[in-house]
C-alpha cells in the first residue's frame, strides 16, 4: 500500500514555543491531506483538510491562527502548532488521498508533549 | 448529522475466542462508506476495510470477517480465533457521499485485550 510518513515521530517542547510537524506521501501524490488529533483513550478528531496549493479548511473549533496549515507541495504538507501550550500535548495523525474517491492512508502519528 | 457508535469500550477475551466489535452509523447520505481500522499501541492506524454503500456482501479474511446490515445501520467486525496480537484499539468510521472531501468520521474506538 502507499506511504505516508510524518516527521518528527515524537517532539518535546516548551510552552509558548512553535512546533512544525511534516506529513509526506512518499509514493504517490496527494492531493488532499487531513490531519488529525487524537488524545489518550479517545477517538481521531478532524482538525482540517488541507489540498495542494489552496487554503486549508477546519474543522468548527478548530483555531486556525493556532494550528497553521500549509499544503505546498503534492507530497507535503506541514502543521505548526504556534505558541504551543500543555493543552495542545497531543498524538497528532495525518493523512493523504491522491484523488476524490481514492484510498486514504495514514502516516504514523507524531506525539507532542508541551512542557 | 453523520454519526458513528462504537458502544464497546472495552472488550477482553481469551487466546482463541472470538469476539465481535459492534459499530452503528448514522447518516442521510444514499453513497457512503465504512471502513475499519486498527490501532496498535505504536499509535499508527492500519487500514482493515472499506465498504461502500451498496455493497452488503458479507467479507471475510482470514480470521477477520464483516458483517454489514443497512436495514440496522451497522458494521460489525468480527475476529475468529483471536491472538494476543491482536490486542489493539479498532475504530468503526464512515465517510459520506462523494466521500465529502475525504472526510472520515470516527468512532470512540474498542478496545481489545486478548489475554494468553
Amino acid at each position: 500500500g502507499a506511504v505516508v510518513s510524518q516527521h518528527p515521530s515524537r517532539v518535546i517542547c516548551k510552552s509558548g514555543t512553535s512546533v512544525k510537524i511534516e506529513c509526506r506521501s512518499l509514493d504517490f501524490q496527494a492531493t488532499t491531506m487531513f490531519w488529525y488529533r487524537q488524545f489518550p483513550k479517545k477517538s481521531l478528531m478532524l482538525m482540517a483538510t488541507s489540498n495542494e496549493g489552496s487554503k486549508a479548511t477546519y474543522e468548527q473549533g478548530v483555531e486556525k491562527d493556532k494550528f497553521l496549515i500549509n499544503h505546498a507541495s503534492l507530497t507535503l504538507s506541514t502543521l505548526t502548532v504556534t505558541s504551543a501550550h500543555p493543552e495542545d500535548s497531543s498524538f497528532y495523525i495525518c493523512s493523504a488521498r491522491a484523488g476524490p474517491g481514492g484510498e486514504q492512508y495514514f502516516g504514523p502519528g507524531t506525539r507532542l508533549t508541551v512542557t | 448529522a453523520q454519526k458513528v457508535t462504537q458502544a464497546q469500550t472495552e472488550i477482553s477475551v481469551v487466546e482463541k475466542e472470538d469476539v465481535t466489535l459492534d459499530c452503528v452509523y448514522e447518516t442521510r447520505d444514499t453513497t457512503y462508506y465504512l471502513f475499519w481500522y486498527k490501532q496498535p499501541p505504536s499509535g499508527e492506524l492500519v487500514f482493515l476495510i472499506r465498504r461502500n454503500s451498496f455493497d452488503e456482501q458479507n467479507e471475510i479474511s482470514g480470521r477477520y470477517s464483516w458483517n454489514f446490515q443497512k436495514s440496522t445501520s451497522s458494521f460489525n467486525f468480527t475476529i475468529t480465533a483471536s491472538q494476543v496480537v491482536d490486542s489493539a484499539v479498532y475504530f468503526c468510521a464512515l465517510s459520506g457521499q462523494h466521500n465529502q472531501g475525504g472526510k472520515l468520521i470516527f468512532g470512540q474506538g474498542t478496545e481489545l485485550s486478548v489475554k494468553p
